[in-house]
């Protein structure tokens, strides 16, 4: 079946413009999750939905950072007035359910923002 | 909070060795422990995951990990490298006493290099 798909799979943008970056998540996939992957930080944490809500947003970096999910699928990562400082890979995954280890979180190919 | 330190940011081994990744967790209780391998231009894969049925985990593409506790530790291995095997491998964490969604907080992964 499909996997996780994100959209674009590359973004450049001028510094202070905003972008929006889009995740697909595996059907019937309730736990989607963001993940940030930079040369200086690694891979970390951004967000969690399950189903719509977003009970955990507590590795968003900054206020110019926000996600949405609709209709328990679709999800879209939104930076404001990007800094070059976001530069990096932005990885969604998702998972049957968001709790528990039996559910293995599916990644997408990632999108690559490069703010210059 | 929890954490894992992988010891090495390149490996380079000749094609038919032994592979062994590095991998320490920070808990004072056993937590769910994951690794994730990376190809270029590509998402994170799933290779393996301890969730304390065996101490002795295996995964696909030949490697596996052991869990143990007293050196709170999950190498990687694998018998005999293959060219294929080069990537970047990520060792993960998750905490075990939650009961909510399933945070991954991921090492600074180990680039692994295969000559042949």
């Amino acid at each position: 079946g499909a996997g996780v798909s994100q959209s674009p799979s590359n973004k450049v943008t001028e510094k202070g413009k905003d972008v929006e970056l889009r995740c697909d998540p595996i059907s019937g996939h309730t736990a989607l999750y963001w993940y940030r992957q930079s040369l200086g930080q690694g891979l970390e944490f951004l967000i969690y939905f399950q189903g719509n809500s977003a009970p955990d947003k507590s590795g968003l970096p900054s206020d110019r950072f926000s996600a949405e999910r609709t209709g328990g699928s679709v999800s879209t990562l939104t930076i404001q007035r990007t800094q070059q400082e976001d530069s990096a890979v932005y990885l969604c995954a998702s998972s049957l359910l968001g709790y528990g280890p039996y559910y293995e979180q599916y990644f997408g190919p990632g999108t690559r923002l490069t703010v210059t | 909070a929890q954490s894992v330190t992988q010891l090495g940011s390149h490996v380079s081994v000749s094609e038919g060795a032994l592979v062994l990744l590095r991998c320490n967790y920070s808990s004072s209780v056993p937590p769910y422990l994951f690794w994730y391998v990376q190809y270029p231009n590509q998402g994170l894969q799933l290779l393996l995951k301890y969730t304390s049925a065996a101490t002795l985990v295996k995964g696909i593409n030949g490697f596996e990990a052991e869990f143990k506790k007293s050196e709170t530790s999950f190498h990687l291995t694998k018998p005999s490298a293959h060219m294929s095997d080069a990537a970047e491998y990520f060792c993960a964490v998750s905490d075990r006493e939650n009961t909510g969604f399933q945070k991954l907080v991921f090492g600074t992964g180990t680039r692994l290099l295969v000559s042949p």
